[in-house]
């Protein structure tokens, strides 16, 4: 099936300091990617759309400056957190959606990262 | 905009039957897709509907009414690994993104 392979799984970083997030499809074109935020016993938020070879849509409230997406190949994403803050320690993960469709529906989800800023 | 409401919290006894419903208002309708979370761990889709009607997947089972806005997920035969967080979600927009309910977090006590 569709597999996302998201990492890393948990990272800690001093704050001021940037932290990259990967998310790959091993089997599949990720033609759009969306990435998710999840603060403890909430839902997870939209943060942003990318498509490949384009530039991401962030959803309202989102810097755009602050939370960099790359997506410059079919089975590349990546996120990175720059200028990282204790307010920005949340569990953040990736979405694909691609050719040939993965089984559920379009949507296959990366495992997360745990992001802790100290 | 999307706007997905869902009780907080249930509880239920091992083997039992539990309903967590989900009332939703979209602008665009396109199916109501279920996911199932445990803590630390990232969504896996249990269910997805795009028709009004039952859709039956083993213990899961998910039902939608396009007319009331409604759909439920119903988890039969309960089991100690149920107990997780379950959301529910719509497709939207042009590029099809996902916007995820509140959240039900599910207790299956013994």
């Amino acid at each position: 099936g569709a597999v996302v392979s998201q990492h890393p799984s948990w990272v800690i970083c001093k704050s001021g300091t940037s932290v990259k997030i990967e998310c790959r499809s091993l089997d599949f074109q990720a033609t759009t990617m969306f990435w998710y935020r999840q603060f403890p016993k909430q839902s997870l938020m939209l943060m942003a759309t990318s498509n490949e070879g384009s530039k991401a849509t962030y959803e309202q409230g989102v810097e755009k400056d602050k939370f960099l997406i790359n997506h410059a190949s079919l089975t590349l994403s990546t996120l990175t957190v720059t200028s990282a803050h204790p307010e920005d320690s949340s569990f953040y993960i990736c979405s694909a959606r691609g050719r040939p469709p993965p089984p559920t529906y379009g949507y296959t989800f990366g495992s997360g990262t745990r992001l802790t800023v100290v | 905009g999307q706007s997905l409401e869902q009780p907080s919290e249930v509880t239920a006894v091992e083997g039992a039957i539990v309903q967590i419903n989900c009332t939703y208002q979209t602008s665009g309708f396109y199916g109501l897709s279920w996911y199932q979370q445990h803590d630390g761990g990232a969504p896996t889709f249990l269910s997805y509907n795009a028709l009004d009607g039952l859709e039956e997947t083993g213990r899961f089972s998910s039902f939608l009414s396009r007319s009331d806005s409604y759909g439920y997920l119903l988890l039969q035969e309960l089991q100690m690994k149920d107990s997780a967080s379950y959301f529910c979600a719509v497709p939207s927009g042009g590029y099809q993104k996902v916007t995820f309910g509140t959240g039900t977090k599910l207790q299956v006590i013994p």
